[in-house]
């Protein structure tokens, strides 16, 4: 167990819906990095953030985007899904940018 | 932009064999490097970093690694691969901008 977490561990939606989901990092860890794996693209970063704000950005689709709280949680929001859009999303977070990274359990999206 | 390379896609062992994954950047500047592996099912977990100093690493499970600047590479090794090493491996950089790249991931299967 890392000590991120990620919900819903699954997801099944429709094409054109929107979704959302929800990461906890570890305690005291100020990174939250969003991944993205599919068996066609291996596993892509999507988007960093740090204290609430953005920090990095990776293969983020412009229907996509993401956002951090005070609680420093973060949630990543997929909106006019395609079935393309299927994969696992990981959550990762760090102490520090550019440390290690610790990964939650994913979760599971698929796109009907 | 930085990427990394991992040369074998899939890796076959029988237990007791040695273990040497091949792993490749290009970025010319300084960077952070791991290795994270994946069990079946699971999600990825840190198996041995590199920031500084040594460039011979020591990670969990009885697996290391050795940075070699000219050569921009950053092997994995375990001398003596188990059953249980069964999981995919991927070597991962950080080239100090917060843009983590993944390798496309080596699948590695011990027989018994």
């Amino acid at each position: 167990d890392s000590g991120v977490t990620q919900t819903p561990k699954h997801l099944i939606t429709a094409t054109g819906q929107r979704v959302t989901l929800r990461c906890s990092p570890r305690s005291g860890d100020l990174s939250v990095y969003w991944y993205q794996q599919s068996l066609d693209q291996g596993l892509q970063f999507l988007i960093q953030y740090y204290n609430g704000e953005e920090r990095a950005k990776g293969n983020i689709l412009e229907r996509f985007s993401a956002q951090q709280f005070p609680d420093l949680h973060s949630e990543l929001n997929l909106s006019s899904l395609e079935l393309g859009d299927s994969a696992l999303y990981f959550c990762a977070s760090s102490v520090v940018d550019g440390g290690a990274q610790f990964f939650g359990p994913g979760t599971r999206l698929t796109v009907l | 932009a930085q990427s990394v390379s991992q040369h074998n896609h899939h890796v076959i062992l029988s237990e007791a064999a040695s273990l040497e994954l091949g792993c490749n950047y290009s970025y010319g500047g300084t960077v952070n490097l791991f290795w994270y592996v994946q069990y079946p099912g699971q999600h990825l977990q840190l198996l041995l970093k590199y920031f500084s100093g040594d460039p011979l690493v020591k990670g969990i499970k009885g697996f290391e690694a050795e940075f070699i600047k000219s050569k921009f590479s950053f092997n994995l090794r375990k001398p003596s691969v188990q059953w249980s090493d069964t999981a995919e491996y991927f070597c991962a950089v950080n080239a100090h901008n917060n843009d983590m790249r993944f390798g496309a991931g080596t699948r590695l299967t011990v027989k018994p």
